[in-house]
Formats: structure tokens, sequence, C-alpha cells
């Protein structure tokens, strides 16, 4: 247990689907970031929320919707997906700009999309 | 655009032997780094960290080392175990960014 919960863990969809995920965190962070890890590739930096605001959107489809109602929950609201977006999501939290090694991650929801 | 990058994308060692993985990077802005390890089925997990000020630091069985001067950062993991088969990942970033960005990750495997 590392202190960010990610639920599911596993997810199939449907590509007409809509399904949301869903990030909790108890280590009193003020950010949390939503990353995208597919094969061989590097971790791609999808969604920041600092302090309950976005501050950064890296050109993410709009069939992917992040909603971050407190600082201690983030979702990510998914519909429409395409096979490709198929990966591991990964959840992590920190303290604004922390550079003392505050990144703390959670273990992922594993999206399929058939 | 600038990137974070690993020279080798897999690492074999025997147990008890010395690993040492290497990371390029190219923002000459970045001040902050981190290597990170993620075992099957995990989320990665922090390992150590250094800032830019500093050209070594070292933890229990690892050290990292950081050469400003070609943008090189190294993990260095003493007598290597079989737990620490995973990806490493180096990550960066500046002090007016808001994450790390991350590099592709070397697998290292643990023989026995």
């Amino acid at each position: 247990e590392t202190g960010v919960t990610q639920t599911p863990r596993h997810l199939v969809m449907g590509m007409t689907n809509k399904k949301s995920l869903k990030c909790e965190q108890h280590l009193g962070h003020n950010a949390m970031y939503w990353y995208k890890q597919s094969a061989k590739k590097p971790l791609e930096l999808m969604f920041v929320y600092s302090l309950e605001e976005r501050v950064e959107n890296n050109s993410v489809p709009s069939r992917f919707s992040p909603e971050c109602p407190n600082s201690s929950h983030l979702f990510l609201h998914l519909h429409t997906l395409q096979p490709e977006d198929s990966a591991l999501y990964l959840c992590a939290s920190s303290q604004v700009r922390s550079q003392d090694g505050g990144y703390t991650f959670g273990s992922g929801t594993r999206l399929t999309v058939v | 655009g600038e990137s974070v990058g690993l020279h080798l994308p897999t690492l074999s060692v025997q147990e008890g032997d010395n690993s040492i993985i290497n990371c390029a990077y190219s923002n000459s802005a970045s001040d902050y780094f981190i290597w990170y390890k993620q075992e099957s089925g995990k989320g990665p997990q922090f390992i150590i960290d250094i800032r830019s000020n500093m050209d070594k630091r070292q933890g229990q069985r690892v050290t990292v080392l950081l050469n400003k001067t070609v943008k090189h950062l190294s993990l260095q993991i003493a007598a290597t175990q079989p737990g620490d088969s995973a990806v490493y990942f180096c990550a960066e970033n500046t002090n007016s960014g808001y994450a790390l960005n991350f590099g592709k990750g070397t697998s290292l495997l643990v023989t026995p």
C-alpha cells in the first residue's frame, strides 16, 4: 500500500462504453497526476491538478475527461475509447512542485479496450 | 522537444554483481532527478533522488551520479539481488515544472 489507491485494477471495456477510473490519496498531497504507460514507451503525462485546478493538459483527446472534486480524489472519465487507448493508467500525487521525492504512484488500472 | 532517455533497454547481471543503469537528459534547465523502480503489476516506486547542486548521492545499496556537463545520470546498485529485477526509470523536472518527465526505462534482470 503506497498511500495512493487506484480502482479498478483491471478494466475491459467496449469502444461504446463509458467508464471511470478512480484515484484516492491519503498522503495530504495537494497535486495529483494522470500518466499513461504503454509498452516500450515512456510514461506519458496526461493531466495535472494542483490545488484542485487543472494546470496541465498534454494534448489528450477529449474522450479522456479528468475530474478532481477535492485534493484527495481524482477521476478519469472514459468514453468512446479506441483499442490504442489500451494501457496502464497510473495516478500519482505530490506536494505542488515537490522536489523532495514526494511523487507517489498508485498501482495503476490496466485498461483493455475491445 | 526536450526529453529524458535511457541508453540501454535491457540489462542482465549475475546475482551479487554491481549494476549500472544510465540515463541521458537534454533539458539543461532540469534541476531535480529521480530514479524509480517498477516491478511487474505495480506502479513506479521511488528509489533515490538528487538535485543539480550535487554530483553524487548514496542510499542503501544504491548510488546516483549526476554529470551536468554531459547531462548524464546513472544509478548504481551494489550486490544486485533477485529482488532488484524490475524496470528502472529516470525522471526529471525543473523548479518551475509541475510534473516529472520520464525516460523509457531499462529492464534489469538478475540471474542466479
